[in-house]
């Protein structure tokens, strides 16, 4: 059974602290994609990788960062994690050969406080 | 800047009968994709369509694409009370990535 799996579930971090959300895809896929979900805004599109060392903005970057030094792993990083930043926060990843649909983790519910 | 919108934002339906959601994106594309998301859970993928495709069909759902009004549709014949859900239109757009954008999602409510 293919798998996406986010570090946390739920996360609570202080206003200023530096953190990292961790996802990790077992398919091989080469692409990544980190989304934030808030309500009445769909998902917007964080940052997406589609290659080691590889990393595309997205539409909303400002306040992110990404790493993806292995292939089955693409962390994001909130550089100085803010109360705007509360959301859910979803990794996907897909296969770019194939060009077919995205696998999607269980999200992790970040509150800043 | 979202690709796709979904239309209508939300629907409420009674069980049985059929729920049309429609979907309009603004560029080229190399495919579209319907997903479908349960309360406070990731997606799950529900059918594909590519650009030079014109209808697919998958069990109960039915999606069809309009590349020259840059629309598609998604039908779910016979709902179910378990099809109540969210659904996100996503778009591919041309070219050498996969990069993948959605919409504001449609919510679904089937009454049993």
């Amino acid at each position: 059974d293919v798998k996406v799996t986010q570090s946390s579930r739920y996360l609570v971090k202080r206003t200023g602290e530096k953190v990292f959300l961790e996802c990790v895809q077992d398919m091989d896929h080469e692409n990544m994609f980190w989304y934030r979900q808030d309500p009445g805004l769909g998902l917007r599109l964080i940052y997406f990788s589609y290659d080691v060392k590889m990393k595309e903005k997205g539409d909303i970057p400002e306040g992110y960062s990404v790493s993806r030094e292995k292939k089955e792993r693409f962390s994001l990083i909130l550089e100085s994690a803010s109360t705007n930043q509360t959301s859910m926060y979803l990794c996907a990843s897909s296969s770019f050969s194939r060009n077919t649909e995205a696998f999607f983790g269980q999200g992790t519910r970040l509150t800043v406080v | 800047s979202q690709q796709g919108e979904e239309d209508p934002q939300a629907l409420s339906i009674q069980e049985g009968e059929n729920a049309t959601m429609n979907c309009s994106y603004k560029t080229s594309i190399n495919n579209l994709q319907w997903y479908r998301q349960n309360s406070g859970r990731g997606l799950v993928h529900l059918i594909l369509i590519r650009s030079n495709e014109r209808e697919k069909h998958s069990g109960r759902l039915r999606v069809t694409l309009d590349t020259s009004k840059k629309s598609s549709s998604l039908l779910i014949t016979a709902s179910r009370a378990a099809d109540t859900a969210s659904y996100f239109c996503a778009t591919a757009p041309t070219g050498a990535n996969s990069k993948l954008t959605f919409g504001k999602g449609i919510t679904l409510s089937v009454r049993p």
